[in-house]
C-alpha cells in the first residue's frame, strides 16, 4: 500500500546552519503531498504542499520540491532558526486520508 | 488559523476501566473527524473517520467495539476506549476536515493515555 518513508531523527544542528529533511514516498498514483510540523505541546500543523510534479511548496523559508521521477519530496532550510526546533512529518494523501512519515525531531542550537 | 481542541490532554486510568476523550472544532464546522494514534517514534496510525451524524468507518484492524466514536455534532467528537488495558496506553490526535480537500484537517494537540 501508499506509504511515506522519511528520515530518522534526531536531527541536531547550529542557527543558521542549512536543513534537509529526507522523504520518499510509496504510492499507486499520484499523490499530493504535504510537510506538517509539530511544536512542543501544540497539534500538527501543515506547513507546505505540492500536488502535482515539479510543484515546489514553500512556507516560512522552507521549501520542498514534488520530484515524480524519484519519488521525493524532501524538506529544505536555508538557514534555520531555534524557533524551528519541532517534529516533522511528511505525509501523503491516499484515497482522500492523508498517510504519515513517523516524523523527524529536529534540534536547534543557539 | 483554525483550532482544534482535545480534553483531557492527559489521562491516567486503572485497567478495565473506560476513557472518553472529546475533540472539538472551536472555530468552525467539521462534517468530517479522524481520530489517529501514535505509538512512540512511530507515525500517525488513522483509526478511524467520523461523519458528523453517522456510524464512525474504521481502519483494518481496529477494534470498533472497544474504541468507540461519536460525532454529535458537527464541532464535536468523542473517542471512548472501553475496558482500557495497559496495551491501549498511547498518545491519541484528533483533526477535523474544515472542507472536502484532505489538507483542510487541522490537528488537535493530542492525548497522553495512560493505563495503569
Amino acid at each position: 500500500g501508499d506509504s511515506v518513508t522519511q528520515m530518522e531523527g534526531p536531527v541536531t544542528l547550529s542557527e543558521e546552519a542549512f536543513l534537509t529533511i529526507n522523504c520518499t514516498y510509496t504510492a499507486t498514483g499520484y499523490p499530493s503531498l504535504f510537510w506538517y510540523v509539530q511544536y512542543p505541546g501544540e497539534g500538527l500543523q501543515l506547513l507546505l504542499k505540492a500536488t502535482k510534479a515539479d510543484d515546489k511548496g514553500s512556507n516560512k523559508g522552507f521549501e520542498a520540491t514534488y520530484r515524480k521521477e524519484t519519488t521525493s519530496f524532501h524538506l529544505e532550510k536555508g538557514s534555520v532558526q531555534v524557533s524551528d526546533s519541532a517534529v516533522y512529518f511528511c505525509a501523503l494523501n491516499a484515497d482522500d486520508k492523508i498517510i504519515f512519515g513517523k516524523g523527524t525531531r529536529l534540534h536547534i542550537l543557539p | 488559523g483554525a483550532v482544534v481542541s482535545q480534553h483531557p490532554s492527559r489521562v491516567i486510568c486503572k485497567s478495565g476501566t473506560s476513557v472518553k476523550i472529546e475533540c472539538r472544532s472551536l472555530d468552525f464546522q467539521a462534517t468530517t473527524m479522524f481520530w489517529y494514534r501514535q505509538f512512540p517514534k512511530q507515525s500517525l496510525m488513522l483509526m478511524a473517520t467520523s461523519n458528523e451524524g453517522s456510524k464512525a468507518t474504521y481502519e483494518q484492524g481496529v477494534e470498533k467495539d472497544k474504541f468507540l466514536i461519536n460525532h454529535a455534532s458537527l464541532t464535536l467528537s468523542t473517542l471512548t476506549v472501553t475496558s482500557a488495558h495497559p496495551e491501549d496506553s498511547s498518545f491519541y490526535i484528533c483533526s477535523a476536515r474544515a472542507g472536502a480537500r484532505a489538507d483542510t484537517q487541522y490537528f488537535g494537540p493530542g492525548t497522553r493515555l495512560t493505563v495503569l
